[in-house]
């Protein structure tokens, strides 16, 4: 089984769309995690939830909405797409915000 | 957080041991060294992580050194699969997140 699973693995839509990635873990863990990773290969967190509640909230555009609807999903709703939005974004987890993270295989989005 | 140094690339022969090396000079008593890996096109894998005392695993062994200034990754039979961008990471139990840097990119020759 996987441990924490993405979805689309793809994604390419048109400016001005709007999408929403999935995120699930079944490691039992406390806090998910969305980082995103650009052109460049900087990964760079975006959201973090713990049991359910916002905790990092870093500087992202607001058309970025995180969604936890129990401590095993984090989803993220994308609003009104951009060009600079394409990059693979990546889901993760842990137990009690330790440092041992796994993560997700990633989602490729591509903005065109 | 403390800051980590890597070099940007390095190679090493396949069936050889790959020494990655890390400097984090201005490390805390209570932060910890993590090290993850990112293979192309997939996600960052956790290695190993280490506060005092040299660690292994099935995956490496983490040496790090008595003034806790610098540490080594040791992969010890380097195969092509372990080419990857290593990541290695200061954290502390406080921190919100892990915070990762630019990684040296280890390529294993043939």
């Amino acid at each position: 089984d996987t441990a924490v699973s993405q979805t689309p693995k793809y994604l390419v839509t048109q400016m001005g769309n709007d999408k929403s990635i999935k995120c699930e873990q079944n490691l039992g863990h406390d806090t998910m995690y969305w980082y995103k990773q650009d052109s460049k290969k900087f990964l760079k967190i975006m959201f973090s939830y713990n049991n359910k509640e916002l905790i990092i909230n870093e500087t992202v555009p607001n058309r970025f909405s995180p969604k936890s609807p129990d401590k095993a999903h984090l989803n993220l709703h994308i609003n009104s797409l951009e060009l600079g939005d394409s990059a693979v974004y990546f889901c993760a987890s842990s137990q009690d915000r330790r440092g041992g993270y796994t993560f997700g295989s990633g989602t490729r989005l591509t903005v065109v | 957080d403390a800051k980590t140094t890597q070099p940007t690339s390095m190679d090493c022969a396949e069936g050889r041991a790959a020494n990655l090396p890390c400097n984090h000079s201005t490390i805390s008593g209570n932060e910890y060294v993590y090290w993850y890996r990112q293979i192309h096109s997939q996600g960052p894998q956790y290695i190993i992580h280490g506060l005092k005392n040299n660690e292994t695993n099935e995956m490496a062994s983490l040496i790090i050194t008595e003034d806790r200034k610098s540490s080594t990754l040791i992969l010890p039979h380097a195969t092509l699969r372990d080419t990857a961008v290593y990541y290695c990471i200061v954290w502390v139990g406080s921190a919100r997140q892990l915070t990762f840097g630019s990684g040296t990119q280890l390529t294993v020759l043939p």
